[in-house]
């Protein structure tokens, strides 16, 4: 089974600013990654997938980068709507989610 | 209107089991992979189980290998997971999601969830 593990499990930061947030994987996932956003009593909505390609609708301000085990999450000027808990998943042999990061306003 | 709606979840005692149904609609269910993940209360998402297109593949976590069994109705549109010896970490919100490919990949489309408890 792959390992993804998240870091950090919570970040504060205020609006308007620049938010990274990291998944590792425990063997090469060969990009193949998806960023989730859940917001209390939602489900989760897919933001990214292949590790750099935003989904239908994604506003520009979120981008993924990363290869082989390291990946990250930006969200390049943080609005009210994105504090939130974000999700990384690999599909490279599978599925298994990464623990979650807590996006709080600072 | 592409929709999953999740049914089954309730109350039941550690031991005993319970079988989860996924209804989809607004998409044409047999070109895609199916999954179950859950969430228990306050905590992160953990995939449960997947099943390619034509119910061939299948697979599940750890946690829960040997002890649930995910299925598939293409003539229903529906997702199944039967879960037995149940397990008070069992105990979650349960979510159908769809895949985006005929075999594992991402999820882009997700139900409401069924809520299972499982206490004495």
């Amino acid at each position: 089974e792959i390992v993804m593990t998240q870091s950090p499990a919570t970040l504060s930061v205020s609006p308007g600013e620049r938010a990274t947030l990291s998944c590792g994987a425990s063997q090469s996932i060969s990009s193949n990654l998806a960023w989730y956003q859940q917001k209390p009593g939602q489900a989760p909505r897919v933001l990214i997938y292949g590790a750099s390609t935003r989904a239908t609708g994604v506003p520009a301000r979120f981008s993924g980068s990363g290869s082989g085990t390291e990946y990250t999450l930006t969200i390049s000027s943080l609005q009210s709507e994105d504090f939130a808990v974000y999700y990384c998943q690999q599909y490279n042999k599978w599925i298994t989610f990464g623990q979650g990061t807590r996006l709080e306003m600072k | 209107e592409v929709q999953l709606v999740e049914s089954g979840g309730g109350l039941v005692q550690p031991g005993r089991s319970l079988r989860l149904s996924c209804t989809a609609s607004g998409f044409t269910f047999d070109d895609y992979a199916m999954h179950w993940v859950r969430q228990a209360p306050g905590k992160g998402l953990e995939w449960v189980s997947g099943i390619s297109w034509n119910g061939v593949t299948i697979a599940y976590a750890d946690s829960v290998r040997g002890r649930f069994t995910i299925s598939r109705d293409n003539a229903k549109n529906s997702l199944y997971l039967q879960m037995n010896s149940l397990r008070a970490e069992d105990m979650a919100l349960y979510y159908c999601a769809k895949d985006i490919m005929r075999y594992p990949y991402y999820m882009d489309v997700w139900g409401k969830g069924t809520t299972v408890t499982v206490s004495s």
